[in-house]
């Protein structure tokens, strides 16, 4: 039983455009949600964060949605560089109390091209 | 430098000979945790810790053990190595102190049992 979805494993989008990458959850207690970047032969690194508490969260040229009726979010990335392209992992937290795991999705593989 | 090392990066065995990956991390997190990512999988929690001498299963803890016996280092043990143990692992570490679960990730060390 997967509770957090990224149903699209790939998306390419040209250099300069929009990129939308989106995530469903299923489990309404989680409260926290993040978005990780994975190049190859790295460890993931933390891209933006959003609380439930919000439904929008902006970061540079980053952009996280978050609805909580609908149990989704998604991270928009305008203008898409080349260097984003990479592995982007969708994941949810329940509140924090120090045993609780990030629960990840599948990840959705970006290609920007010039 | 804030970081997550593990050790070794790359390692090629053979089924049923122990192994152990190291994890060190320098930010004096209370919490570390260790993943698996495969094709189409994403990542899995296998273990992790809430402090030393605190730790507890993930979602696929067989076939692995885990020690916590200083807040920094977070070995994974592998008793007896099988192909299907074949991944690539990550550590990762994070602190409550801002109430969120922001986990920080080493580089990965990929496993290959033969």
């Amino acid at each position: 039983d997967q509770q957090v979805k990224q149903n699209s494993p790939s998306l390419s989008v040209q250099e300069g455009r929009i990129s939308i990458l989106n995530c469903d959850y299923t489990n309404s207690m989680f409260d926290y949600f993040l978005w990780y970047k994975k190049y190859p032969a790295e460890g993931p690194t933390f891209l933006i964060s959003i609380s439930s508490i919000k439904d929008k969260n902006e970061d540079g040229r980053f952009t996280v949605f978050l609805n909580k009726s609908a149990k989704h979010l998604s991270l928009h990335i305008v203008p898409s560089q080349p260097g984003d392209s990479a592995v982007y992992f969708c994941a949810a937290s329940l509140p924090f109390s120090g045993n609780t795991p990030l629960v990840f999705g599948k990840g959705t593989r970006l290609s920007v091209i010039a | 430098e804030a970081q997550v090392t593990q050790n070794p990066r790359y390692l090629i065995t053979v089924t049923g000979k122990k192994l152990t990956v190291t994890c060190s991390q320098n930010m004096n997190h209370e919490y570390m945790s260790w993943y698996r990512q495969d094709p189409g999988l994403g990542l899995r929690q296998i273990y992790y810790s809430m402090n030393v001498e605190v730790t507890d299963k993930g979602d696929v803890p067989e076939g692995y053990k885990v020690s916590r016996k200083e807040k920094r280092n977070f070995p994974l043990i592998l008793e007896s190595p099988s192909p299907n143990q074949t991944s690539l692992y990550f550590c990762a570490s994070s602190y409550s102190g801002n109430g969120y679960n922001e986990q920080f990730f080493g580089p990965g060390t990929r496993l290959t049992v033969l």
